[in-house]
């Protein structure tokens, strides 16, 4: 069984640019959630796809956006980068079945604007 | 709003010197509460899930449990591979399966 994994490991950008993150999901589901974790702090929720299609979204800006593929990989879009984007962005794939899915991470990738 | 505080921030116990974490949580409708251990710089790694308060999930020398506010991660007898940053998440019924996390507590164990 294949987990989660994402890329790029680490990312340096100049502020005002575009970044993309990359991320795969475990093999067997359907699920994918962005979040973002500011050093010391826990992670926060971005948005969340299920079925190609966003799901939920926490309280970020319409610059973040995001994409699901067909076989549940994923692409998280930042654009207008600001010196705060910088932080390790974490992606998660679950298993939506009705129940409470656990949400199994990925190695994050983090982000530095300057 | 759903919200969860972990408590302590950090902590520092001898090896073999047993130990609680403290996850208080309120939440619109509780679908689950979660456990993740974080080493410094990689991923959340996931512990347990717990559903209904009086449950119990152990794991080696860790046992989580749960009440309708607040739930504990006991660690036993812990050992120096043990050190990491715990969090504690929860997720309400409906809507989108988001986590809401609290800050961590980030525990070290002395050899």
């Amino acid at each position: 069984e294949t987990g989660v994994t994402q890329s790029p490991t680490h990312l340096i950008k100049t502020r005002g640019q575009q970044v993309t993150l990359r991320c795969s999901s475990q093999s067997g589901h359907n699920t994918v959630s962005w979040y973002q974790q500011a050093l010391g702090q826990g992670p926060q929720f971005i948005f969340q796809y299920y079925r190609e299609e966003e799901n939920g979204r926490g309280n970020f800006p319409p610059r973040f956006s995001g994409l699901q593929f067909p076989n549940y990989s994923s692409e998280l879009n930042v654009n207008a980068l600001e010196l705060d984007d910088s932080a390790l962005y974490l992606c998660a794939s679950s298993l939506v079945s009705g129940g409470a899915g656990e949400q199994y991470f990925g190695p994050g990738t983090r982000l530095t604007v300057t | 709003e759903d919200q969860v505080t972990q408590s302590p921030e950090a902590l520092r116990l001898q090896e073999g010197e047993s130990s609680s974490l403290n996850c208080s949580y309120t939440v619109s409708g509780l679908r689950g509460l979660f456990w993740y251990r974080q080493d410094p710089g990689k991923g959340p790694e996931f512990l347990f899930t717990l559903y209904s308060a009086g449950e119990e999930k152990e794991k080696e020398r860790l046992k989580a449990t749960l009440t309708k506010k607040e739930s504990f991660l006991h660690i036993t007898a812990p050992k120096p591979e043990d050190s990491a940053t715990y969090l504690c998440a929860v997720q309400a019924r409906g809507g989108a399966q988001k986590l809401v996390f609290g800050q961590g507590t980030r525990l070290t164990i002395n050899p």
